[in-house]
């Protein structure tokens, strides 16, 4: 079974903090996601990264940087980070290559910053 | 731009029942793969279905079915039998593959509840 993990499941940090937040993959996997979700907006992309050094933004980048040097993980940064910033991140993965494979998810990474 | 719509925030099934959610898209291309992920209260979010757009027959998976309607851009899910453990957030999103990327649009979600 493909498994990715995060790091933390809840994270509690102070205004102007830089946060980290990981993900694992074990499937050798192309392509790596990083979601926020909110209630009544639903998943939103803010990076991805389909090879290793690799990124693109997504649609929502301002505020985040990710980080890919290896294959298996994928890192988002948040340089300094606001209160509008506390949600849920999920990761995932995917083989990647063609918009028909199916992403594989985490179990996420409640952030509240106060 | 590509968007997924989902007018249902919520909707309630009685066990034993069938249940229909729906899901609208835009999009101006003509390949593209359409999905419907399961979130289950604290816990991951799997893929429940999968349609190719450029396949007419209807995507099924055990009590999982999709009506795709592609000339309407209409994507909807229907659970039969419907059981406590589908009660979860259910997302429809559209996937693109396009300039070397993959990218899904999700929708907002539909809140479903299983009521015994």
């Amino acid at each position: 079974d493909v498994k990715v993990t995060q790091s933390s499941r809840y994270l509690v940090k102070r205004t102007g903090e830089k946060v980290f937040l990981e993900c694992v993959q074990d499937m050798d996997h192309e392509n790596m996601f990083w979601y926020r979700q909110d209630p009544g907006l639903g998943l939103r992309l803010i990076y991805f990264s389909y090879d290793v050094k690799m990124k693109e933004k997504g649609d929502i980048p301002e505020g985040y940087s990710v980080s890919r040097e290896k294959k298996e993980r994928f890192s988002l940064i948040l340089e300094s980070a606001s209160t509008n910033q506390t949600s849920m991140y999920l990761c995932a993965s995917s083989t990647g290559g063609t918009g028909s494979d199916t992403q594989y998810f985490g179990p996420g990474t409640r952030l509240t910053v106060l | 731009a590509q968007t997924v719509t989902q007018s249902q925030p919520e909707m309630s099934v009685q066990e034993a029942e069938t249940v229909t959610l729906s899901c609208t898209y835009d999009t101006s291309e003509s390949d593209y793969y359409l999905f419907w992920y399961k979130q289950p209260p604290s816990r991951q979010m799997i893929l429940v279905i999968r349609q190719e757009a450029y396949k007419q027959q209807n995507a099924t998976e055990n009590r999982f079915s999709v009506n795709f309607q592609k000339a309407a851009k209409s994507f909807s899910l229907k659970i039969s039998d419907s059981q406590l453990g589908d009660a979860a957030m259910y997302f429809c999103a559209y996937g693109l593959y396009q300039g070397g990327s993959e990218k899904l649009v999700f929708g907002k979600g539909t809140k479903l509840t299983v009521n015994p």
